[in-house]
Formats: C-alpha cells, structure tokens, sequence
C-alpha cells in the first residue's frame, strides 16, 4: 500500500518569513495529493491540493509543487502569520479510489 | 458554507459496550468516509462508503464495526464491542464526486471516543 513520510515533524518559522513542508510517497500510481491543516480541537481542513497532470499550484499565499519522478510534493506558505499556526497534514491517494493516506503531520508555530 | 457536522462531540465508554457515532455529511455528497485519528498520531482510514455499500475498508475495520446510511441525512459509525485501544478522534468525511475530476473530502470536526 501507500506509504506517505513528512518532514519535519516540528517547524518554528517568524512571523513574515516562509515555511516549507516536504512529503514522500511510495506509489507512483497516486495521482491526488491534498494538504490539510488541522487546529487544536478541530477536524482537518482542506487548504489546497494538486494533481498529478501538474506540477504546481498556487492560492493566495499557498502554493504546493509536485515532483512525479522524485514522487514527493511541498507545500510552500509565504508571509507567514500567527493564525497559520496548526498541525499540517499531506495526503496521498493511490489510483484515485478515495482512500487517502495520511502524512504524520508537522506542528507548525508561528512566532510573533 | 455547507460542512459535515458529528455528534457527539465526545463519547465516554465502558470497554465492551457498543457505541454509534453519528455524521451529518455535506447535503450533496454522495460518498462518505470514516478516518481516526489516535492522540498525537496521523491520520487513517477507515472506511468508505457509497450508494449504501462499503466500497473500500482498511485493516483497522474489522467484524466489531460497520457503517450505515439509515436515512438520506445521516452517516453512522458502529462497534459493537468496545475495546480500550478503540480510544481515538473519529472523523467523518464527504465528497461530492471520485475519480480524475473532483475528488476533494471534507471532513466534520470529529467525535472524541475515550473507552475506560
């Protein structure tokens, strides 16, 4: 089955500056990658995804690259700001049957 | 803005009692999901679920759960016999297509289950 690493599990960025998350994943048939972030008590939240038919996408300050041939994907948060603090989580899907596997999530924390 | 809805937000349990947690997926979806969650891990998949049968379940579902769309309003998650290691937020999640197109879950903000 597929198997999604994430990297780093803590990330400590200032406010203003940017912060990067990287994921690996194991099947190259998985063509739908999600992020979502998820805040203390709550359920995860869709913030952006891609498909494997690109190799980037943006919205506002997010963006998400995805690299086929090293099967691994980034998301990329620019202009930080206190309320991107959260737990992020990227996801993969293999053969696009709705299962998604789950990253082991990175603490992200905004310091003022 | 439509989104999932689960209650309750917390269940508290005694080891073998039966438990059914419930989920009120986006109005138009037409496929729905179960995912935990155990304390400070990640995320995994449960079960999903459409036109009223399973279409894929993990490891995780085995004989003690099962799902059910006893109306046209609400997704239900059962086990049947509680164990301690069951403990874990149970999310709900709901899609309005699959496949190549559109394929984004959403997800409710979960049913905390501790069992004692």
């Amino acid at each position: 089955g597929e198997n999604v690493e994430q990297h780093p599990s803590t990330l400590s960025v200032q406010e203003g500056d940017s912060a990067v998350i990287k994921c690996t994943y194991s099947d190259s048939a998985s063509n739908y990658f999600p992020w979502y972030k998820q805040e203390l008590g709550k359920g995860p939240q869709l913030i952006i995804d891609i498909r494997s038919n690109v190799g980037e996408k943006k919205d506002q300050r997010i963006a998400v690259t995805l690299n086929k041939t090293a099967k691994h994907f980034s998301l990329h948060i620019t202009e930080t700001q206190p309320e991107d603090s959260a737990v992020y989580f990227c996801a993969a899907d293999p053969f696009g049957n709705e299962k998604l596997t789950f990253g082991t999530g990175t603490r992200l924390t905004i310091i003022p | 803005e439509p989104e999932v809805t689960q209650t309750p937000s917390h269940q508290v349990t005694q080891m073998g009692q039966e438990v059914i947690l419930r989920c009120v997926p986006i109005s138009n979806h037409l496929y729905f999901y179960w995912y935990r969650q155990i304390l400070g891990q990640k995320v995994e998949f449960l079960v999903s679920f459409y036109n009223n049968e399973i279409s894929e379940k993990s490891e995780i579902f085995d004989d003690q759960f099962s799902v059910e769309r006893p109306d046209g309003s609400n997704f239900t998650l059962k086990i049947r016999s509680t164990k301690l290691e069951d403990s874990a937020m149970y999310f709900c999640a709901s899609s309005a297509l699959r496949g190549q197109f559109s394929y984004e879950q959403y997800f409710g903000p979960g049913t905390r289950l501790t069992v004692t």
